[in-house]
């Protein structure tokens, strides 16, 4: 079946660095693949999405591009700031084209931005 | 005006008991989901209704039962709840394959 593999963390970084968070995936089909990010006591937002080849979702700073050759779909930004700690989940899902299917998420990837 | 809401946001109650948690969209979508979240942040679907119809059910114990009175609202009814049902509980909606999540709901066994 579909999964999503992403790093573990807490991944821990001081202001102003570079930031990426590591995501493949293994699918049948072409999915779309997508970032959630999700605030201490939130529910989750959309970050970004991708739904096909070679597209790069951004949004906020951050980026990831959708790498069909090496499934994945690193997210990136290059000037973190305190206010992106939250976790960062790594999922898949039906193309753009609709369905029923729910999203496959990865573990998530606690970030932890340091003043 | 907000799009995907839930009621109640935290529910705590006593194992063996009987709840439910509201789910409603205004977005006008026609598919709806409940996903679960462990304690280690871990997501995972349990559901989805499209156009009132169950199309997915993911080896969710029979004790959970969604119900979906009409396509804006994905109700999740829980019966003789253990202590594993403890987790925060997220409904969703979708629309050309992008998700809009509520805000979750809080579930606590004791």
């Amino acid at each position: 079946g579909d999964s999503v593999t992403q790093m573990e963390g807490p991944v821990t970084l001081s202001e102003e660095a570079f930031l990426t968070i590591n995501c493949t995936y293994t699918a049948t089909g072409y999915p779309s693949l997508f970032w959630y990010v999700q605030y201490p006591g939130e529910g989750l937002q959309l970050l970004l999405k991708a739904t096909k080849a070679d597209d790069k979702g951004s949004n906020k700073g951050f980026e990831a591009t959708y790498r069909k050759e090496t499934t994945s779909f690193h997210l990136e930004k290059g000037s973190v700031q305190v206010s992106d700690s939250a976790v960062y989940f790594c999922a898949l899902g039906p193309n753009s084209g609709g369905g029923a299917d729910g999203l496959t998420f990865g573990k998530g990837t606690h970030l932890i931005i340091q003043p | 005006d907000t799009a995907v809401s839930q009621t109640p946001k935290y529910l705590v109650t006593q194992m063996g008991n009987d709840k439910s948690i509201k789910c409603e969209q205004n977005l006008g979508h026609d598919t709806m989901y409940w996903y679960k979240q462990d304690s280690k942040k871990f997501l995972k679907i349990m559901f989805s209704y499209n156009n009132k119809e169950l199309i997915i059910n993911e080896t969710v114990p029979n004790r959970f039962s969604p119900k979906s009175p009409d396509k804006a609202h994905l109700n999740l009814h829980i019966n003789s709840l253990e202590l594993g049902d403890s987790a925060v509980y997220f409904c969703a909606s979708s629309h050309r394959g992008e998700q809009f999540f509520g805000p979750g709901t809080r579930l606590t066994v004791l």
